[in-house]
């Protein structure tokens, strides 16, 4: 079974700075999905950012990049200049390729990590 | 917003109770997802349907149930209802098999 891990339960940032999320993952599969899931205080949960494991490239969004380690399992999350509407909880989460394993596209969720931005 | 519904925002009630919470996916969206958030178990999917049919289970109890329509809506029915049943409820949707998932607000349970 894989395996999402999040060893920072908090982190803070001035806003207008730099911030990253560390996010590890355990697999056997070779093709899979890795996203960044953000949860403001709404509760709502939104995509940010969505990688695929067979893709070199890092995924960008705006603001939002990915630094995607196939070899070491890690994906984690930079956020540039930081926002105050950027301050939720964030979700790192994996999918199986469906391919790769038919009849499982859940997603397995980290802990997550809640980002504090500081005025 | 996602373009996901789902329905009660909240609601309140007692052991021992049966509740239902509704979902209706995006537009077009044909595999649905559901998922609970509780401050000890974390995010954990529960189950999943594709076109009416049910097709991958997850740390569902068994007095929990699911099904999806024909109009592609799905329903969770919680039954017998215990304290730790108390969680947000999630329901997500997505195209195909393969799609990103999107979340709807969720439903916040509290049992009393």
């Amino acid at each position: 079974a894989q395996t999402v891990t999040q060893s920072q339960p908090e982190m803070s940032v001035q806003e207008a700075e730099t911030v990253t999320l560390s996010c590890t993952y355990d697999t056997s599969e070779s093709d899979y999905y890795l996203f960044w899931y953000k949860q403001p205080p709404s509760r709502q949960m939104i995509l940010v950012i969505r990688q695929e494991a067979y893709k070199q490239q890092n995924a960008t969004e705006n603001r939002f990049s990915v630094n995607f380690q196939k070899a070491a399992k890690s994906f984690s999350l930079k956020i540039s200049d930081s926002q105050l509407g950027d301050a939720a909880m964030y979700f790192c989460a994996y999918r199986s390729h469906l391919l790769a394993n038919f009849g499982n596209e859940k997603l397995t969720f980290g802990t997550g990590t809640r980002l504090t931005i500081i005025p | 917003d996602s373009g996901v519904t789902q329905t009660p925002k909240h609601l309140i009630t007692a052991t021992g109770q049966r509740v239902t919470l509704r979902c209706s996916p995006r537009s077009g969206d044909l595999s649905v997802y559901w998922y609970q958030q509780s401050l000890d178990q974390g995010l954990q999917f529960l189950i999943q349907y594709y076109n009416g049919e049910e097709r991958a289970k997850g740390n569902i109890l068994e007095r929990f149930s699911a099904q999806q329509f024909p109009d592609l809506h799905s329903e969770l029915n919680l039954s017998s209802l215990e304290l730790g049943d108390s969680a947000l409820y999630f329901c997500a949707s997505s195209l195909r098999l393969a799609d990103t998932q999107y979340f709807g607000p969720g439903t916040r349970l509290t049992v009393l």
